[in-house]
């Protein structure tokens, strides 16, 4: 099944503690990204990745980092993680060109206490 | 930059009514406007899209209709049923290899029955 894979699903964590989160995709697209959603604000694009060692600062990306060294994963770091960085955060990706939509991953439900 | 608002925030429907969520878009380039529904612990997905080049579109129950002169895009869902209970959002990009999305901040559709 074509899918994009986050880990974990839900994590709490204490502010300060480096965390790292996950996504895969098994349909070999070239563009991948990382969004926040939080209540209001919709979607929010935190880094994004047009092929493998090319990434790019999306919208909000102060106080994260991401790699791309496959094709396939586009993990987010969080260094040190704050309070403020309590959100949903979604990977998704898409083939290159084209009108073609985006796959989502399921979520992750990160809180930082 | 290009920005989406989307109106309104929340939508109360009764089972069977028609529902209608309208966005609008600054940038008088942009010719790609996809809408996702988001389900309840679930990611966006893609469930309509259209081009500039078209003033509307229709896939069943949904229809998406676009006004370039106003900069405006329309989402039609004829006879809501429980199941289209969710989080809708637009997005507007101009359509090239490296395109993205911005995003609106989401309507919550309500089905009541």
């Amino acid at each position: 099944e074509a899918q994009v894979t986050q880990n974990p699903r839900y994590l709490i964590t204490v502010t300060g503690k480096k965390l790292t989160v996950t996504c895969s995709q098994n349909m070999n697209h070239e563009y991948m990204s990382w969004y926040r959603q939080d209540p209001g604000l919709g979607l929010r694009q935190i880094y994004y990745s047009m092929n493998v060692e090319v990434t790019d600062k999306g919208d909000v990306p102060e106080g994260y980092k991401v790699s791309r060294k496959e094709k396939r994963n586009f993990p987010l770091i969080l260094e040190s993680p704050s309070p403020n960085q309590t959100s949903l955060y979604f990977c998704a990706s898409r083939p290159a060109g084209g009108a073609r939509g985006y796959t989502f991953g399921s979520g992750t439900r990160l809180t930082v206490v | 930059g290009e920005n989406v608002e989307q109106h309104p925030s929340t939508l109360s429907v009764q089972e069977g009514d028609s529902a209608v969520i309208k966005c609008t878009y600054s940038d008088s380039a942009s010719n790609y406007f996809p809408w996702y529904k988001q389900e309840l612990g679930k990611g966006p997905q893609l469930i309509i899209d259209i081009r500039s080049n078209v003033g509307e579109k229709k896939d069943q129950r949904i229809a998406v209709t676009l006004n370039k002169t106003a900069k405006h895009f329309s989402l039609h869902i004829t006879e809501t049923q429980p199941e289209d209970s969710a989080v809708y959002f637009c997005a507007a990009s101009i359509l090239d290899s490296n395109y993205q999305l911005i995003w609106g901040a989401g309507t919550k559709l309500i089905i009541k029955p």
